[in-house]
């Protein structure tokens, strides 16, 4: 089983549309999560952390459920510009502050 | 300006042949990592450094070895005992967060 694992869509959407993209992670002990966003042949950008009580950053909403091992992110009202590949990561126990990345997830937002 | 460099953009090898990819920073950083990426999967890790002098190796070292001798830079050698080495690398640095570098292309012909 992947440590981290994401549906890898394309999830196909039009302009205004609301989308949700859910990832699970399989270490109990993970200590930090996030959501990045990388571009076609770009390098990845941080696009917001995920906190336990759920944080909002503009369009963007994200969600912790440690419970049940999953983190989402939901945007509204999407953009054109919003199509890109989003990351779900997580830092997999304290002492080794590396990443533990899912495939990602591809969104396309159309017109 | 404030960031992560990687150089070369682009780089082609031959078999056989060992190389040698930049990555530097000047955000202050003590944790540098790299990072490999393949077509339609998520980033592995290769090695990590959390300060200078030190270094661990990743989930992928095989092929692969680092230096940290200033704080600054953490350059990445592929060697010619790395099967597969055709894809693309990412360097990283971070205090909480990691921000990555533009990343090399490179190519085994």
């Amino acid at each position: 089983r992947k440590e981290v694992e994401q549906d890898p869509g394309p999830f196909n959407v039009p302009e205004g549309a609301t989308v949700a993209f859910n990832c699970t992670y399989s270490n109990s002990a993970s200590q930090s999560f996030f959501w990045y966003r990388q571009d076609c042949r770009k390098e990845p950008k941080l696009l917001m952390s995920v906190y336990s009580s759920g944080n909002e950053d503009g369009r963007f909403t994200a969600q912790l459920n440690r419970a049940s091992q999953y983190i989402s992110l939901l945007i509204r009202d999407s953009k054109l510009s919003d199509s890109a590949t989003y990351l779900c990561v997580v830092t997999p126990f304290t002492g080794r502050r590396a990443l533990t990345f899912g495939s990602g997830t591809r969104l396309q937002v159309q017109p | 300006d404030g960031g992560i460099t990687q150089s070369p953009k682009y780089l082609f090898r031959k078999e056989g042949q060992n190389v040698t990819l930049s990555c530097e920073q000047n955000l202050n950083h003590d944790a540098m990592y790299w990072y490999r990426q393949d077509p339609g999967q998520g980033l592995r890790l290769i090695y990590y450094s959390q300060i200078v002098n030190d270094f661990q190796k990743g989930d992928i070292a095989e092929g692969y070895s680092v230096s940290r001798e200033k704080k600054e830079s953490f350059p990445l050698t592929v060697t010619s005992a790395q099967k597969n080495p055709t894809a693309f690398y990412l360097c990283a640095s971070s205090h909480n967060e990691q921000f990555f570098g533009p990343g090399t292309r490179l190519t085994v012909l």
